[in-house]
């Protein structure tokens, strides 16, 4: 089974600034990578698939870069509706598919 | 639009089962792969089962494994999951989600959720 670690677990930042979020898988998963965005009480959100692919209305400040076992999700500007969790998901090798434990971005 | 919306949700005992529905609207689901992924009180996401969009080669977390059945009715455009001999463990948000490509890849429409108690 293929570990997803991410960190930091919790990210500090204000409204403005640009997050940069970790994603480190336990053996290579090419660029079959995915993040998501979940917000309280909502369902996760698609934003990035196959590493650096922005899902359908997901806006440009939302970049995915990286292949093999190191990926990073970045958000060039941070905008009040950003502060959410953010997960990382395989799919090169599977079943199962895993999914990392999360990122919380929060206003500082 | 597109959207997913789960139901069926609710308290049950441990050992006793329950069966969840993901009705499926705006989109083809007849050719559209599907997933249950589950997320227990303050926990992170944990893909549960799989199933293409003809229903063969269904694929299943160890965690549920010989437990759960996922299932479909493309006549119907609905989801299912049968849960049986439930444990405490299962207790989660239960979400349906479609697959992106319609392989196995990752999940682009997401429904709300029906939330599985499982406590004596």
């Amino acid at each position: 089974e293929i570990v997803l670690t991410q960190s930091p677990a919790t990210l500090s930042l204000s409204p403005g600034e640009r997050a940069t979020l970790s994603c480190r898988a336990s053996q290579s998963v090419r660029n079959y990578l995915a993040w998501y965005q979940q917000k309280p009480g909502q369902a996760p959100r698609l934003l990035i698939y196959d590493a650096s692919n922005r899902a359908t209305g997901i806006p440009p400040r939302f970049s995915g870069s990286g292949s093999g076992t190191d990926f990073t999700l970045t958000i060039s500007s941070l905008e009040p509706e950003d502060f959410a969790v953010y997960y990382c998901q395989q799919r090169y090798n599977w079943p199962p598919l895993t999914f990392g434990e999360g990122t919380k971005v929060e206003i500082k | 639009q597109v959207q997913l919306v789960e139901s069926g949700g609710g308290v049950v005992q441990p050992g006793r089962s329950l069966r969840l529905s993901c009705a499926a609207s705006g989109f083809t689901f007849s050719t559209s792969a599907m997933y249950w992924v589950r997320q227990a009180p303050g926990k992170g996401l944990e893909w549960v089962a799989f199933i293409p969009y003809d229903g063969t080669n269904r694929y299943y977390a160890d965690s549920v494994k010989g437990r759960f059945t996922i299932s479909r009715e493309n006549s119907q455009n609905t989801l299912f999951l049968q849960m049986n001999s439930l444990r405490a463990e299962d207790t989660a948000v239960y979400y349906c989600a479609r697959d992106r490509l319609g392989v196995v890849a990752d999940m682009d429409v997401w429904g709300r959720g029906t939330t599985v108690t499982v406590s004596s």
